[in-house]
């Protein structure tokens, strides 16, 4: 098993650019989780999707949007990139998403926006 | 609110000291616990966890007990290795409805031979 996968690993941006940080699971997990990691912050919840056809924001959604194309996969869109967007974003799933319930995390994008 | 406050690092250590990071936490409800650890360049991996107060969590020599009358979830090792040197992330969850982690700021072990 691969587990968590995401794609691509570094990215950079202009301002103003759009782009998709995709992420797939092999572990058929049914919640999925978006992740931003920034110095000095810990990780942030940005959005994510408890069952295949649900999607929730987070505690900083402002800025992206996300599509859960399947059980599997669970992408993140930057339809307007800013500076304030530069950071590690991480991917992460769970089995079913309630207590008690372990998050296994994909290998991180990391992303600079000019 | 539910927040997680870690000491700040970097921790420096010479291989084969003790290790104590702490992690404080304030929270509605009862929470579950969690220390991750993040190696160079890969994602996070949980390392331990505890559902209840007076639980200790340990994997890999590493240990943690949820003391509620302190809040706290400190995480502690005998003796530290080069192979040790990562960032530790205390964290907690909610136990109702859907599970969502809230992250400490992280803590960056250094480990020296």
């Amino acid at each position: 098993n691969a587990g968590v996968t995401q794609t691509p690993k570094f990215q950079v941006l202009k301002t103003g650019q759009s782009m998709t940080l995709q992420c797939a699971q092999d572990m058929n997990h049914n919640s999925m989780y978006w992740y931003r990691q920034d110095p000095g912050m810990g990780l942030r919840l940005i959005y994510y999707s408890a069952s295949e056809g649900t999607t929730d924001k987070g505690e900083v959604p402002n800025g992206y949007n996300v599509s859960r194309l399947n059980k599997r996969e669970f992408s993140l869109r930057l339809e307007s990139a800013a500076p304030s967007q530069t950071s590690v974003y991480f991917c992460a799933s769970s089995e079913r998403g309630s207590f008690p319930d372990e998050q296994y995390f994909g290998p991180g994008t990391r992303l600079t926006v000019t | 609110g539910n927040s997680v406050t870690q000491m700040e690092g970097p921790v420096t250590l010479s291989e084969e000291a003790f290790l104590t990071i702490n992690c404080t936490y304030t929270a509605t409800g009862y929470p579950s616990l969690f220390w991750y650890v993040q190696y160079p360049g890969e994602g996070l991996q949980l390392l331990l966890k505890a559902t209840k107060a007076d639980d200790k969590g340990s994997n890999k020599g590493f240990e943690a007990t949820y003391r509620k009358e302190t809040t706290s979830f400190h995480l502690e090792k005998g003796s530290v290795q080069v192979s040790d040197s990562a960032v530790y992330f205390c964290a907690l969850a909610v136990n109702t409805g859907f599970q969502k982690l809230v992250f400490g700021t992280g803590t960056r072990l250094l480990v020296s031979p």
